[in-house]
């Protein structure tokens, strides 16, 4: 399968400051899906990148796919407690389905 | 719709002793496939089926089987628990496998933590 690279592991920050998640491939990837898994809970479908250089909004969480195809990003903008989870990318296409990163775990002091 | 359903919802296992981890999903979806997750490992795949029966191997399969007489269910044995095993296990369904290159979103289960001792 596709393999992604995910940083950072971990994020600290103060409630109301910005959040910035990478996943990286040494290979060109076909598409790349996020997730989102809140503390005891299971991961949770949050969008589906498939075009070189795509951004998608979802309120304040900003997606975007490399030009290149090989990158992909995860912004908050204004972290709510809310947000309080691990965010993971999955790439897709390959013989069995979906690899996922690690994760970036993102914490927030109130 | 219930979704992906999954029981139990934790199990303690003692080395050496078997059991089955059920998941059931109301979606009529095609593709299947079992997870475990451990701390700093993310989300490793275990076994996927792609249809009822038809099923392969993911990148962590020793120690397990699969088997998918029906479209609805896909269950996970463990065949010899070890505390390796240790884990949290999700099963997911997608609507369909990989189609012009593109995976499907996954619906995940809420998870069974066994613990193996």
């Amino acid at each position: 399968g596709q393999q992604v690279m995910q940083i950072p592991q971990y994020q600290h920050v103060q409630e109301g400051e910005d959040f910035t998640t990478y996943c990286n491939s040494s290979t060109t990837l076909s598409n790349i899906q996020w997730y989102k898994q809140r503390p005891g809970g299971h991961p949770v479908f949050l969008i589906q990148l498939v075009k070189s250089g795509e951004v998608k909004k979802q309120k304040r969480l900003t997606f975007q796919f490399g030009e290149a195809k090989k990158n992909s990003s995860l912004h908050i903008t204004a972290t709510q407690t809310t947000d309080v989870g691990t965010y993971f990318c999955a790439a897709g296409g390959g013989a069995d389905g979906l690899t996922f990163g690690k994760g970036t775990h993102l914490i927030i002091q109130p | 719709n219930a979704g992906v359903t999954q029981t139990p919802k934790f199990q303690v296992l003692k080395t050496g002793q078997s059991m089955t981890l059920q998941c059931a999903q109301d979606m009529n979806h095609e593709y299947m496939s079992w997870y475990r997750q451990d701390p700093g490992m993310g989300l490793r795949l275990i076994h996927y089926s792609v249809g009822a029966g038809i099923t392969d191997q993911g990148e962590v399969p020793n120690g397990y089987n699969v088997s998918r007489s029906t479209t609805e269910d896909f269950p996970l044995r463990l065949l010899s628990a070890a505390p390796s095993q240790t884990s949290v296990y999700f099963c997911a369904s997608s609507y369909s496998w990989v189609r012009l290159g593109l995976a499907y979103e996954q619906y995940f289960g809420p998870g069974t933590r066994l613990t193996v001792t």
